[in-house]
Order: C-alpha cells, then sequence, then structure tokens
C-alpha cells in the first residue's frame, strides 16, 4: 500500500522552460512534506518543504504547493536549467511522535539544453 | 565532519554471510535515521533514533536486520545470513532536534550474490 505516489517515472522539459514534478498522498495524518534530489551514487539532498497549514512555499526557482483536499502537492522549478536533472523523490511525514519519512518512488527529471 | 557519512560505499557479499553498515551523522544531531533503496523503488523507513529514546524499530523487515547507536553518534546496521532480496542501497540521515528536515549520507551499496 503506497501512501506516497509518484506517478510519473521520468519527465524531459526544455531548459528554461518550467518543470512540474507531482506527488499524491493517502494518509489523511500526514502534515509535513519535503522534496529531495537525488543524483546517482548520492544520497538524496533536501530542496524544499511545506507544512500542512501552508499551500505554497518558494524558494529561488523551487516552488511546493500542497492541496489538503486533494492529497496532492507539486513541485515547479522555473526556469528549468540541465543541473536539475536528477530523481526527484517527495516525501511526507505523519503528525505525532513518528519523524520518518514515507518516501515516493520519484521521478527522473531530464532537462534538455 | 560536514555532513553525514557512510562506509562502505560498495560492499559485496556471498549469501548467507553477516554484514555491518556504519553511518557518521552531522555532529550534534540527535536523530539518526536508516532506509533503504531497492531498484527502481523509493526510500523505505528501517529504523530511527532519538537520544537515549528507545529506538523505532517498526521498519525492520525481518529479526535478520539489527542497529545499533553507540554514544549517541556512530550507527551500525548489521544484517544477519544476508539474502539476495537484502541487495539495495542502505541510506541513513540524520537530523537535528526538532527539525523535520533530514540530511543523508551518500549511502553504502550492497550486494549480495
Amino acid at each position: 500500500d503506497q501512501q506516497v505516489k509518484q506517478n510519473s517515472p521520468s519527465l524531459s522539459v526544455q531548459e528554461g522552460r518550467i518543470s512540474i514534478l507531482n506527488c499524491d498522498y493517502t494518509n489523511s495524518m500526514f502534515d509535513y512534506f519535503l522534496w529531495y534530489k537525488k543524483y546517482p551514487a548520492e544520497g538524496p539532498t533536501f530542496l524544499i518543504s511545506i507544512s500542512s497549514i501552508k499551500d505554497k512555499n518558494e524558494d529561488g526557482r523551487f516552488t511546493v504547493f500542497l492541496n489538503k483536499s486533494a492529497k496532492h502537492l507539486s513541485l515547479h522549478i522555473v526556469p528549468s536549467q540541465p543541473g536539475d536533472s536528477a530523481v526527484y523523490f517527495c516525501a511526507a511525514r505523519p503528525t505525532g511522535s513518528a519523524r520518518q519519512l514515507t518516501f515516493g518512488s520519484g521521478t527522473q527529471l531530464t532537462v534538455l539544453p | 565532519g560536514a555532513g553525514v557519512s557512510q562506509s562502505p560505499s560498495n560492499k559485496v557479499t556471498e549469501k548467507g554471510k553477516d554484514v555491518e553498515l556504519r553511518c557518521d551523522p552531522i555532529s550534534g544531531h540527535t536523530a539518526l535515521y536508516w532506509y533503504r533503496q531497492s531498484l527502481g523503488q523509493g526510500l523505505e523507513f528501517l529504523i530511527y533514533f532519538q537520544g537515549n529514546s528507545a529506538p523505532d524499530k517498526s521498519g525492520l523487515p525481518s529479526d535478520r536486520f539489527s542497529a545499533e547507536r553507540t554514544g549517541g553518534s556512530v550507527s551500525t546496521l548489521t544484517i544477519q545470513r544476508t539474502q539476495q532480496e537484502d541487495s539495495a542501497v542502505y541510506l541513513c540521515a540524520s537530523s537535528s532536534l526538532g527539525s523535520d528536515t533530514q540530511y543523508f549520507g551518500p549511502g553504502t551499496r550492497l550486494t549480495v550474490l
């Protein structure tokens, strides 16, 4: 039972355009969401996060949107750059004392020059 | 050190052997997590240490898996009698008290022949 789903295993966009990565979740107890980026042979790197009390968080070229009613979040990267090519994971943490993250299966983003 | 470090970076072992994987968290981080990523999958939570509290072992897949954290710092994940399905990248992460952002090491790629 996948509680965090990334239904697109891959995405290709042109340099300079917007990249939109999507993530859906089923557990209504999740109240904190994160996006991580992973290059081959490296560990995931934290990108941006959002609390369930917000619907948008922006950091430079990266913006995360949260739609609680739809249990959906998305990561927007604009403008996309070739160095953004990586696997992007969304992750969620439930309210309460449990701190471990539940991850989606990842989306491979390729930004074409 | 500046980040989370893990050793070895690669480990090849024969089925039935025991292996030990090591994690050095970021200095001062009180929480330490182990995850694993099988081929084409997202990260799967294994175990979580927070300070001197009893660890959350709810993600360990079988009793062949165990972990300890000595002195509130370095952690060792031990897999006994390894099986081929144990082949994966084992990732360690740490976070500071009260923070939801986890910082990952580069991982140990375990291959069981």
